[in-house]
């Protein structure tokens, strides 16, 4: 069955950088694209940033633009999210999530149980 | 950036009821629109994607419709675990960007 699991939500202070992991299971994970989605508690969700199946084509929000940066690494199965210069509104559960269709862009059906970023002084 | 307004912001049903959610997206994106589900403490489920194509393992009381910038989602006949909150996702150009969502909550 798939499987996403995230790791490295942590507490962080201001301007500090952190790597999410998402380790995938349960299909090929280098026929997908990989998503990251967050959701500030009590708020919506926020797309933050895709990535290709083949890690060649990688898209971001505006807000993180010059300072997330997603990879993959499809001999792992893992999907990264490298977060640098981490502001307060940073602050949200992480989740990966995968495309619903191979070398596609359409839809999101499996997501992670998410992993926990607060950016506080 | 394409933004998304959804309305109305809460919907108050009872069971059995017809539920029907709008979508509306600042500029065409043409009929790459998805619609997500969540409840409390969850994680997003995949309903609609391409606008209308249900998900795998969605009951047919969904359905989507619209193109260009209006999109509705339709649930026929609410069942008591369809109560949640519901958000449009376009992918029509990137960044993709979801709407703000819509609760369903029971009257």
């Amino acid at each position: 069955q798939v499987q996403l699991v995230e790791s490295g939500g942590d507490v962080v202070q201001p301007g500090r950088s952190l790597r999410l992991s998402c380790a995938a299971s349960g299909f090929t994970f280098s026929n997908y694209g990989m998503h990251w989605v967050r959701q500030a508690p009590g708020k919506g969700l926020d797309w933050v940033a895709v990535i290709s199946y083949d890690g060649k084509l990688k898209y971001y929000a505006d807000s993180v633009k010059g300072r997330f940066t997603i990879s993959r690494d499809n001999f792992k199965s893992t999907l990264y999210l490298q977060m640098d210069s981490l502001r307060v509104e940073d602050t949200a559960v992480y989740y990966c999530a995968k495309e619903n269709i191979p070398r596609a862009a359409t839809g999101n059906d499996y997501w992670g149980q998410g992993t926990l970023v607060t950016v506080s002084s | 950036e394409i933004m998304l307004t959804q309305s109305p912001a809460t919907l108050s049903l009872s069971p059995g009821e017809r539920a029907t959610l709008s979508c509306r997206a600042s500029q065409s994106v043409s009929n790459r629109l998805v619609w997500y589900q969540q409840k409390p403490g969850q994680a997003p489920r995949l309903l609609i994607y391409d606008t209308s194509n249900r998900a795998t393992g969605i009951p047919a009381r969904f359905s989507g419709s619209g193109s260009g910038t209006d999109f509705t989602l339709t649930i026929s006949s609410l069942e008591p675990e369809d109560f949640a909150v519901y958000y449009c996702q376009q992918r029509g150009n990137w960044p993709s960007t979801f709407g703000p969502g819509t609760n369903v909550d029971m009257k």
